[in-house]
């Protein structure tokens, strides 16, 4: 079974600086993918970032991008010129590609506080 | 975007009474709908998949005749919690995959399920 990683369960960084969360996996399988989600107070679950675990380059989404180091199955995510609206619940999640519908696998998530 | 719209947002039932949540997709298709639960400052853990046309697949450890799942059409999925207990309470959340282009999952915004 496929197995997401997050460890670490708090995280602090001041506005405008940068901040990277973490996260690892386990799967035998070649062809997946990576995500890593926001859920803010509201509890909607936001897509912050996507990866396919085929394109070596890393994905990236403005302030947003990983570092997606299949070999290590590391798939970490650097948030960049941090705001206060980036202050919420992240996860990283994981879907295998069987050509259909596949769940997601999440880890326990890292909060992130964002100071002045 | 693609969206689904889950109702209701909170609901408060008296132990042994039976709620309802449903899931629609407003503007596709969902063949598959992921439920998931949330127990407070935790990660989202997958309950069951329900399939359009078809019996929904429950998880390991997730009680079968109290999660009643019911995928009635391509739009609408439904998850009733039967004899609802305090145990229950918790917060409930929705998922199609494979909507608004590539291959992404889009949430319904959760409900609060309090019992007392």
């Amino acid at each position: 079974a496929q197995t997401v990683t997050q460890s670490q369960p708090e995280m602090s960084v001041q506005e405008a600086e940068t901040v990277t969360l973490s996260c690892t996996y386990d799967t035998s399988e070649s062809d997946y993918y990576l995500f890593w989600y926001k859920q803010p107070p509201s509890r909607q679950m936001i897509l912050v970032i996507r990866q396919e675990a085929y394109k070596q380059q890393n994905a990236t989404e403005n302030r947003f991008s990983v570092n997606f180091q299949k070999a290590a199955k590391s798939f970490s995510l650097k948030i960049s010129d941090s705001q206060l609206g980036d202050a919420a619940m992240y996860f990283c999640a994981y879907s295998q590609n069987t050509g259909t519908a596949s769940k997601l696998t999440f880890g326990t998530g890292t909060r992130l506080q964002v100071t002045l | 975007g693609a969206v689904v719209s889950q109702h209701p947002s909170w609901v408060i039932c008296k132990s042994g009474t039976s709620v309802k949540i449903e899931c629609r997709s407003l503007d596709f298709q969902a063949t598959t709908m992921f439920w998931y639960r949330q127990f407070p400052k935790q990660s989202l853990m997958l309950m069951a998949t329900s399939n359009e046309g078809s019996k929904a697949t429950y998880e390991q450890g997730v009680e079968k005749d109290k999660f009643l799942i019911n995928h009635a059409s391509l739009t609408l999925s439904t998850l009733t919690v039967t004899s609802a207990h305090p145990e229950d309470s918790s917060f409930y959340i929705c998922s199609a995959p494979g909507a608004g282009g590539g291959y992404g999952y889009t949430f319904g915004s959760g409900t609060r399920l309090t019992v007392v």
